[in-house]
């Protein structure tokens, strides 16, 4: 069974950093791009960013909100992907899902529970 | 960026009937476009990919067609399991982007 699980979620001052988990399991963690995707309360879907795979170079992609302040890495030995947040805006408060993008057709098809992020003072 | 627009925002239904949700992009997204489904305090879960392929597990009341600029998702028989929240995604060029939702809701 496939299962994503993100971890690391919490209060943070603006201008302060965090650091989010996603814990993959019961899959080939290796062979999938990954991806961060979020939601502010009661507002709608935001793509953060993506991580390709290790013949792809680890390359990422970020959304424009988030380019220059987030940063997205992998450890394919622990299956699992990090999402590093610094200069946090009271505007990045969101839940944050981890998704697997499903290869060669490019829905995600997996997505974790999510995990809170509140940037508050 | 390619900007994304679901119409209508909000939807009243009945269990029942047929209903139509649409999206629209700014610029071709060819046939890359997924819908998803999410019920509030839960995570997204794919309804169609491609634009018009259902995923494996998801019911054949759902479809999805459009090619280009315009996409819909229909449900033919609205299902109490149903009421949730849709949004379009496209994934031909990055950033990403998804629409604004739709929001189902029983009359």
């Amino acid at each position: 069974e496939v299962r994503l699980v993100e971890s690391g979620g919490g209060l943070v001052q603006p201008g302060g950093s965090l650091r989010l988990s996603c814990a993959a399991s019961g899959f080939t963690f290796s062979d999938h791009y990954m991806d961060w995707v979020r939601q502010a309360p009661g507002k709608g879907l935001e793509w953060v960013g993506r991580i390709r795979v290790k013949r792809n170079g680890y390359t990422t992609e970020y959304g424009a909100s988030v380019e220059g302040r987030f940063t997205i890495s992998r450890d394919d030995s622990l299956n699992s992907l990090t999402l590093q947040m610094s200069d946090l805006e009271t505007e990045d408060t969101a839940v944050y899902f981890c998704a697997r993008v499903r290869m060669q057709l490019w829905q995600l098809d997996y997505w974790g529970p999510g995990t809170l992020v509140t940037v508050s003072s | 960026d390619i900007q994304m627009t679901q119409s209508p925002s909000t939807l009243s239904a009945f269990v029942g009937d047929r209903v139509t949700i649409t999206c629209r992009a700014s610029q071709s997204v060819s046939t890359s476009l997924a819908w998803y489904q999410q019920k509030p305090g839960k995570a997204p879960k794919v309804l169609i990919y491609k634009a018009s392929n259902l995923e494996s597990g998801v019911p054949s009341r759902f479809s999805g067609s459009g090619s280009g600029t315009e996409f819909t998702l229909a449900i033919s028989s609205l299902q109490p399991d149903d009421f949730a929240t849709y949004y379009c995604q496209q994934y031909t060029t990055y950033p990403v982007t998804f629409g604004g939702g739709t929001s189902v809701e029983i009359k």
